[in-house]
């Protein structure tokens, strides 16, 4: 089974900061995923990667599979940012797989 | 398209009472996916289906928990008797192989 760390457990920035979380894993994958979690409970998957780097708006991506490493970046933070990120990669590392799941980063950005 | 639909969104039960829970997934998608959430344990896989077949079910806690996929537009997980430790949001996800997961609004469970 994969298993998954996430850091920081918790991260309060200031409007406009530059954001970084990070995650590890411990088994090969063939891609991993970054999720993020609203305080209504709901969640949206952010991002699937398997190489390289993705960016949509202010959110970035990268994964470095040799060192089995990926991160998540929000540019330019705002309150709305606010959530809980969680990193989450295939279970037993194959590509059609149930998710194992890192403990998530509460994200907390004030005006 | 409406997303994954699951219901109900809220269950309060007794303890040793029957729960089930019912998602639709996507349409399309082939992929059905059991999670569920606590505080303790975070997200947790508990089964998961392809082409409405059980591919893996390592992470059904015991026997108390079963899930079934009649077909592609249905499935329940059912706990029978339900107990305090089994409280939490059970969520559902579907997906397209090697795609993006597409997670329900999850149903917070609630055991007296």
């Amino acid at each position: 089974k994969n298993e998954v760390e996430q850091s920081p457990q918790n991260l309060t920035a200031q409007e406009g900061e530059f954001i970084t979380i990070n995650c590890s894993y411990s088994v090969g994958i063939s891609a991993l995923h970054w999720l993020q979690q609203h305080p209504g409970g709901g969640i949206v998957s952010l991002f699937m990667l398997s190489s390289g780097k993705k960016k949509h708006g202010r959110l970035i991506a990268t994964i470095n599979i040799q060192e089995k490493h990926s991160s998540l970046h929000i540019t330019a933070s705002h309150p709305r940012d606010s959530a809980v990120y969680i990193c989450a990669v295939p279970y037993s590392g194959g590509g059609a797989d149930g998710l194992t799941f890192g403990k998530g980063t509460h994200l907390i950005i004030q005006p | 398209d409406a997303g994954v639909i699951q219901s109900p969104r809220h269950e309060v039960t007794e303890m040793g009472q029957e729960v089930t829970l019912r998602c639709k997934p996507i349409s399309g998608h082939d992929y059905l996916f059991w999670y569920r959430q606590t505080m303790m344990r975070g997200l947790e896989l508990l089964i998961y289906f392809n082409n409405n077949v059980p591919i893996d079910d390592s992470g059904m806690p015991e026997d108390r928990f079963s899930a079934k996929m009649p077909n592609a537009s249905f499935s329940t997980l059912k706990i029978q008797p339900s107990e305090p430790r089994d409280s939490a949001v059970y969520f559902c996800a579907s997906s397209r192989v090697v795609e993006t997961q597409y997670f329900g609004p999850g149903t917070r469970l609630l055991v007296l």
